[in-house]
């Protein structure tokens, strides 16, 4: 039983193009939502978050969407550029299960100059 | 200053043998987290630590796995008997205390384990 998930496994954009990831949920329970970016043979590193009592949380080039009641949240980044190229994971975390995650599939993004 | 480091960065193994891989969190990091990531999937939550209480073991699929976190600090994850389904890259994290309010956890590279 997945509780996150990423139905895009990959997502190609040209280059100052605006990047959308989607994200959904089924767990009630989440009020923490992240995303994590990931470079081959590197660990996920944290980009954005969002809690559950927000609508929107905006960090330069990345804003991150959450709509609890289609249980859905969103990544968007504008401009895209070359570097974003990598692997974006969606996650979510409960206070009552000691902020451990759950992370969806991920999706590959591939930034084209 | 230093992040997450573990060791090895990889490790090929014969099915039926037993591995240890290792995990040194941030210093001054009291939540460590253990994660799996098998070939095409996303990162699949194992085992947490926080503090002296005890872990949550919630994630680990089978007796065959196992962790321990000695003196808070290092923790070692330990597979017997290794099966080729255990073949994934395992992530360690760790972040400030996890009470309350979300706190970041950060990544260490991850130990990639081959079983033949």
């Amino acid at each position: 039983d997945q509780q996150v998930k990423q139905n895009s496994p990959s997502l190609s954009v040209q280059e100052g193009r605006i990047s959308i990831l989607n994200c959904d949920y089924t767990n009630s329970m989440f009020d923490y939502f992240l995303w994590y970016k990931k470079y081959p043979a590197e660990g996920p590193t944290f980009l954005i978050s969002i809690s559950s009592i927000k609508d929107k949380n905006e960090d330069g080039r990345f804003t991150v969407f959450l709509n609890k009641s289609a249980k859905h949240l969103s990544l968007h980044i504008v401009p895209s550029q070359p570097g974003d190229s990598a692997v974006y994971f969606c996650a979510a975390s409960a206070k009552t299960a000691g902020n451990k995650l759950t992370f969806g599939g991920g999706t590959r993004v591939l930034v084209k100059p | 200053g230093a992040g997450v480091s573990q060791s090895p960065s990889n490790k090929v193994t014969e099915k039926g043998k037993d591995v240890e891989l290792r995990c040194d969190p941030i210093s001054g990091h009291t939540a460590l987290y253990w994660y799996r990531q098998s070939l095409g999937q996303g990162l699949e939550f194992l085992i947490y630590f926080q503090g002296n209480s005890a872990p949550d073991k919630s994630g680990l699929p089978s007796d065959r796995f196992s962790a321990e976190r000695t003196g808070g600090s290092v923790s070692t994850l330990t597979i017997q008997r290794t099966q080729q389904e255990d073949s994934a890259v395992y992530l360690c994290a760790s972040s400030l205390a996890a009470r309350g309010a979300y706190n970041e956890q950060f990544f260490g590279p991850g130990t990639r384990l081959t079983v033949l």
